[in-house]
């Protein structure tokens, strides 16, 4: 099955600073990723995805870039605000058409 | 559009006792999801219904958890008997087609769990 490893587990930034979490998939027929944004207390929601017959997305701060020759992909926070400050989980629909997560990375935005 | 809901959201019991969870997706969502994340790793598939029927369930841990979806409408999960390594947050989430791809998974805010 899909396996979904995801570095780092902790990041802090100061505010303004640029924040990159990576995460690396092993199905090779995986084709969508999707990020979810995890605020304390509050239940993980979509903040951008990205399908494989494209390399990079951006929303506004956000942005998501993939390699499916070297299977991974990252998410890029630019201008980093203290609202940013949550967990990151990446994700992996493999062939099986389940969601494969990463452990998640606990971002923190220092004012 | 109201958002998936769980209860309860925070549940603490004693080893050997029975726990029941709720989930009620999103109106008109075909798809539930369960998830679990135990303390600082992944969020883990358990298992996946479409209206009322297991599609997938091959992230059940073992025969002590029970999901069901009568109806097609609100699904429970309940764990009996409970033990320790059952701690942790139960997810819910939902969404109209199969394909995460085509149509999102909206998460519920979650069902902590804690066995003492």
């Amino acid at each position: 099955g899909e396996n979904v490893e995801q570095h780092p587990s902790t990041l802090s930034v100061q505010e303004g600073d640029s924040a990159v979490i990576k995460c690396t998939y092993s199905d090779s027929a995986s084709n969508y990723f999707p990020w979810y944004k995890q605020e304390l207390g509050k239940r993980p929601q979509l903040i951008i995805d990205i399908r494989s017959n494209v390399g990079e997305k951006k929303d506004q701060r956000i942005a998501v870039t993939l390699n499916k020759t070297a299977k991974h992909f990252s998410l890029h926070i630019t201008e980093t605000q203290p609202e940013d400050s949550a967990v990151y989980f990446c994700a992996a629909e493999g062939s099986n058409y389940k969601l494969t997560f990463g452990k998640g990375t606990l971002l923190t935005v220092n004012p | 559009e109201a958002g998936v809901t769980q209860f309860p959201s925070h549940s603490v019991i004693e080893k050997g006792q029975t726990v029941t969870l709720r989930c009620d997706p999103i109106s008109g969502h075909d798809n539930l999801y369960w998830y679990r994340r135990v303390m600082g790793k992944e969020i883990k598939f358990l298992l996946h219904f479409v209206k009322e029927s297991k599609q997938d369930e091959s992230g059940m841990p073992n025969n002590r958890f029970l999901a069901e979806r009568t109806g097609g409408t609100y699904s429970t999960l309940k764990v009996q008997p409970a033990e320790l390594e059952d701690s942790g947050v139960y997810f819910c989430a939902s969404s109209r087609g199969r394909l995460a791809s085509t149509d999102t998974q909206y998460f519920g805010p979650g069902t902590r769990l804690t066995v003492l």
